[in-house]
């Protein structure tokens, strides 16, 4: 079975500052791993995935995450915080073998504060 | 549309009444999930469906929950005689194909009173 712990359900960072959100999974099987971005009021968005190239992702937006095997985790970061990245941050898990079904964390609401 | 499409955004509906919420994927899209958000919570995974094949219903709560799609297009989700715990948003997604990155529709947000 796999799963997703997403530490701290609420991060509050400065405006130019970094964004660091947690994210550690367990899985039997060699992982894929997501971030998603909900926006107020929108859908998820897809912000990066990791499938077994290379263990530093580049997303959407800035952002960006290193796949960490031995400390299976696959953590969120932001050199620089804007205004338009307070949102809910999902990371997610899948077996990436046939269907993937995610299996997804609690989520972490990001503020920004000016 | 581009996106994926889900109907109705809100449902407001009786404790006992049975809800169906539609989905309507990416036009191509071979692979359709439906997941559910709790307040406060991820989302769980609900079903999946893969051209012609056999849907994954692994993830339904209960068999008050089914769900349908007709070839590569619109799905169904249906919730006979809903409970207080069935409110949630009822999230869908599709992909090109079997284990592509999905893409989600903006939900529905159900009330069950």
């Amino acid at each position: 079975a796999q799963s997703v712990t997403q530490l701290g359900s609420h991060v509050s960072v400065s405006e130019g500052a970094l964004v660091l959100l947690r994210c550690n999974y367990s899985s039997s099987v060699p992982p894929y791993l997501f971030w998603y971005v909900q926006y107020p009021n929108q859908g998820l968005q897809l912000l990066l995935k990791y499938t077994s190239a290379a263990t530093l992702v580049k997303g959407i937006n800035g952002f960006e995450a290193e796949f960490k095997k031995s400390e299976t985790s696959f953590h969120l970061t932001k050199p620089s915080a804007h205004m338009r990245d307070a949102a809910e941050y999902f990371c997610a898990v899948s077996d990436g073998q046939g269907a993937q079904k995610l299996v997804f964390g609690q989520g972490t609401r990001l503020t920004i504060n000016p | 549309g581009a996106g994926v499409s889900q109907s109705p955004s809100n449902k407001v509906t009786e404790k006992g009444k049975d809800v169906e919420l539609r989905c309507d994927p990416i036009s191509g899209h071979t692979a359709l999930y439906w997941y559910r958000q709790r307040l406060g919570q991820g989302l769980e995974f609900l079903i999946y469906f893969q051209g012609n094949s056999a849907p994954d219903k692994s993830g339904l709560p209960s068999d008050r929950f089914s769900a349908e799609r007709t070839g590569e297009s619109v799905s169904t989700l249906t919730i006979q005689r809903t409970q207080q715990e069935d409110s949630a948003v009822y999230l869908c997604a599709s992909s090109l194909a079997d284990g592509g990155t999905q893409y989600f529709g903006p939900g529905t947000r159900l009330l069950v009173l």
